[in-house]
Order: structure tokens, then sequence, then C-alpha cells
């Protein structure tokens, strides 16, 4: 079943500004995970955060983690045309070696050049 | 990074015949990997976990007997769609995780897009 749940489901911008997507979950985690699909691709893993972990940067990404509020965004900053995609967050729970991760609905992200 | 493959990436067949999908870990070995089915603008839902040399473990709902999966060697598991029917239209991503790397990080295929008629 699903688990992650990211808002906005859509979210349309202008090139050069910032993009936030946010995740909720339910249970505990031992991390989450952020991918990016485009169109009728596969998903890229973007950046894991730790459940430990607070905050994490990449580039342009910018992921915060809330594990009392059960929650993580994703920031993409200097946003360009080319990050027009949809952003899936993942949560995972490592059980007896074995980690299967639960995608959300996903946000949508168009960027406007 | 790892790179995980599949075969075919879009396929049209007729109600009633079978489609097999392979779903390949290139350059890494994985003695797991997962099977998911994702509609139009919807999330990813996991079908399956294939295991390396045993049987695979199917989430609630998903018929074994209509979704055969078969993970023979460490870098190769196969789907097929047992007497496809046009409901069974949609995109099917595999999977592969590093056995060798951090476990928590999953590769993804291409997907394969499947149009039943």
């Amino acid at each position: 079943s699903q688990q992650g749940e990211e808002d906005p489901q859509a979210l349309s911008i202008q090139e050069g500004e910032n993009a936030t997507m946010n995740c909720s979950y339910k249970t505990s985690i031992n991390n989450l995970q952020w991918y990016r699909q485009n169109s009728g691709r596969g998903l890229v893993h973007l950046i894991l955060i730790r459940s430990n972990e607070r905050e994490k940067h990449s580039g342009r990404l910018r992921v915060t983690l809330d594990t009392s509020k059960k929650s993580s965004s994703l920031l993409i900053t200097a946003s360009r045309a080319a990050d027009t995609a949809s952003y899936f967050c993942a949560t995972g729970l490592a059980s007896g070696g074995s980690y299967i991760p639960t995608f959300g609905r996903g946000t949508s992200l168009i960027v406007h050049p | 990074g790892a790179v995980v493959s599949q075969h075919p990436s879009w396929v049209i067949c007729k109600s009633g015949t079978s489609v097999k999908i392979e779903c390949r870990s290139l350059d890494f070995q994985a003695t797991t990997m997962f099977w998911y089915r994702q509609f139009p603008k919807q999330s990813l839902m996991l079908m399956a976990t294939s295991n390396e040399g045993s049987k695979a473990t199917y989430e609630q709902g998903v018929e074994k007997d209509k979704f055969l999966i078969n993970h023979a060697s460490l870098t190769l598991s196969t789907l097929t769609v047992t007497s496809a029917h046009p409901e069974d239209s949609s995109f099917y991503i595999c999977s592969a995780r590093d056995t060798a790397g951090w476990q928590e990080t999953q590769y993804f295929g291409p997907g394969t897009r499947l149009l039943v008629l």
C-alpha cells in the first residue's frame, strides 16, 4: 500500500524560480528517497536521506526530513525547463535484510522557459 | 551509476496472448529485483519481489498465475503477462538492488509500455 503522499499534486513555475514539494508518510522509516520520472520513462534516484538526518544537499536539490511530523520536502533551486518531470518520494523500512520502498502519487512539476 | 535495462520498451499485442518482459542489471548483480506497474498519472504500485533462485513474493491482489516471474540469474528477471487483456495495458517498470552497494538504493529500468488490443 502507498505510504508516501506528495503535495502538491501539480506545480507550475517559471524558469529560475524555486520549486518546493512535500511528502508525508505514516509509519516509521529508515530512510526516505526522492526520485524523478520524466514522462513515460523509468525513475531516476535523486537523493536519499536517513532517518537520523535533517537536511541534505545535492547540487540544486535540498531535502529536509522531519521525523516528528513524518514529512519531507524537496527544494529545487533556480529551476530549469529540463526539471519538468514527476517527482516521487519513497519511504522504506528495512526488515530482516530486505528493503522495499513504497511510493507516493508524485508531484508533477512543469517549469516554463 | 548502475544501469538496468528492460526489453522490450513497448509492445502491442492481441487479447489472449502472453507477453514476456525482461529486466537486466547490466553492470552489477542483483539478488532482488522488483516489478512495478504504473497507470497514467499514478504512482508505482509494487506487484512482486523477484528473488534469484527462489519463488517471487507477490503483493496482495496480484495474481501469481497471471503475472509469472522468473529470476533465473543474478542479472535477469522476467515478467510474463499471461493471457493478456486490455485491462493489463499499463507501464511496467522493474528495479534492481545492487547486492554489493547500498541496500536501500534501487536502480530502475526505463519501463515497458504494454498495450493489449
